[in-house]
């Protein structure tokens, strides 16, 4: 069967770095993509990887290693705005977007 | 601003009753989703759809309905035979029909059955 596993729940303080796992098995690859998603409301796009490495948007960065079907999002310099689940979810072969079930992060001062 | 309007927001049913949700998008964008999103699970494929007049079943169909008569507009239906609706319902388009991409999210329907 196809899989994403993260954490349930993360707690981190104001100004520090957290980084957020994701580990996959799916039938095929054809993408990986972290979303952020604030209580109530609808998930937002925060980066797509598709080759092994890291890249880098702002205060965000997302790894990919395909080979360990692994990912990882890294919050720098976090805000409390940054208080949000974050999604994982993996294009598969047939261009279908398996989810994981989020990783709630709570921001503390 | 372009993007997805979900209506209505909130949303309370009885048991037994239709209810249908609606989806509209002035992003152009070739294909549109249906999710549904419960506590503690990754969301959920209801339907989607690629092109206009058609779309295919996604994970957990049963119990709704879709139509694409129009490139903006998707609504989704609730039948009174979905066994446990209460939910939070997101919509959402992408640029190509593949689906490839980032996908663009309404605000979200949230329905409650009483």
């Amino acid at each position: 069967g196809q899989n994403i596993d993260q954490p349930t729940e993360m707690t981190a303080t104001e100004g520090a770095i957290v980084q957020i796992n994701c580990t996959y098995q799916t039938s095929g690859f054809n993408g990986l993509f972290w979303y952020q998603q604030h209580a109530g409301e609808a998930p937002t796009f925060l980066s797509y990887n598709v080759l092994d490495g890291l890249e880098e948007k702002g205060r965000f960065s997302s790894f990919l290693s395909r080979s360990k079907g692994y990912s990882y999002l890294l919050l720098k310099e976090l805000q409390m705005k940054d208080s949000a689940s974050y999604l994982c979810a993996v294009m598969d072969s047939n261009y279908q977007l398996i989810w994981g079930a989020g990783t709630k992060l709570i921001i503390k001062p | 601003d372009g993007g997805i309007t979900q209506s209505p927001k909130y949303l309370f049913r009885k048991e037994g009753q239709n209810v249908t949700l609606s989806c509209e998008q002035n992003l152009n964008h070739d294909a549109m989703y249906w999710y549904r999103q419960d506590p503690g699970q990754g969301l959920r494929l209801i339907y989607y759809s690629q092109i206009v007049n058609d779309f295919q079943k996604g994970d957990i169909a049963e119990g709704y309905s879709v139509s694409r008569e129009k490139k903006e507009s998707f609504p989704l239906t609730v039948t009174s035979a979905q066994k446990n609706p209460t939910a939070f319902y997101l919509c959402a388009s992408t640029r190509t029909p593949e689906g490839t991409g980032e996908l663009f999210f309404g605000e979200g329907s949230r329905l409650t059955v009483l």
